[in-house]
């Protein structure tokens, strides 16, 4: 069936270090792949998308590319900041005939200063 | 723009209690979903709602309905709350469009069940 894989966490890192997230899927067709951000106590948000092979969504100095060939979405980030400490969950959806995201586990970042 | 809306955004039941959690989007969006959050688990989705009128069943929808009062209102209702049921419930929405659109997040609601 569909799936999303992602690291487990919790990562932590200091303040300006390099960020990878790893997200790798299992989907029929060409799905749309998602990152969203949670930050504590809110609602998840959209962080970036893409939406076909090769495709690299970035927003906030975030960015990850849909790769066909190895089924993987990892995100990155070259320096990360504290205000960056939440909880990212990689995302899949069908381009037609269902309705349904499927979502990862969820991977816990806490940055120090 | 207050985007999509859930309340209470906590909530203390007991073991057998009833209740209706609320959600509701100004964004005009036809599709619409309720996710629970666990540890370790991530969202899974217990319904959602094409359009309105329409209601499916999601990965896990046993102790749970769900009602599309309309194009803004898709409520999850626990008919009788078992402590399984603690966690932490979100309410989405999605624009019209193809696959490529994302979904949009309430804040959530955290129930506990004793």
């Amino acid at each position: 069936g569909n799936s999303v894989t992602q690291m487990e966490g919790p990562v932590t890192l200091s303040e300006e270090a390099f960020l990878t997230i790893n997200c790798t899927y299992t989907a029929t067709g060409y799905p749309s792949l998602f990152w969203y951000v949670q930050y504590p106590g809110e609602g998840l948000q959209l962080l970036l998308k893409a939406t076909k092979a090769d495709d690299k969504g970035s927003n906030k100095g975030f960015e990850a590319t849909y790769r066909k060939e190895t089924t993987s979405f990892h995100l990155e980030k070259g320096s990360v900041q504290v205000s960056d400490s939440a909880v990212y969950f990689c995302a899949l959806r069908w381009t037609s005939g269902t309705y349904k995201y499927i979502f990862g586990t969820g991977t816990r970042l806490k940055v120090l200063a | 723009n207050a985007g999509v809306t859930q309340t209470p955004k906590f909530q203390v039941l007991k073991t057998g209690q009833s209740m209706t959690l609320q959600c509701a989007q100004d964004m005009n969006h036809n599709s619409m979903y309720w996710y629970r959050q666990d540890p370790g688990m991530g969202l899974r989705l217990i319904y959602y709602s094409a359009s309105e009128g329409t209601t499916d069943k999601g990965e896990v929808p046993n102790g749970y309905n769900v009602s599309r009062l309309n194009k803004r209102e898709f409520s999850l209702r626990l008919e009788s709350a078992a402590p399984s049921q603690t966690s932490v419930y979100f309410c989405a929405s999605r624009r019209p469009g193809t696959g490529n659109t994302e979904a949009f997040f309430g804040q959530g609601t955290r129930l506990t069940v004793v």
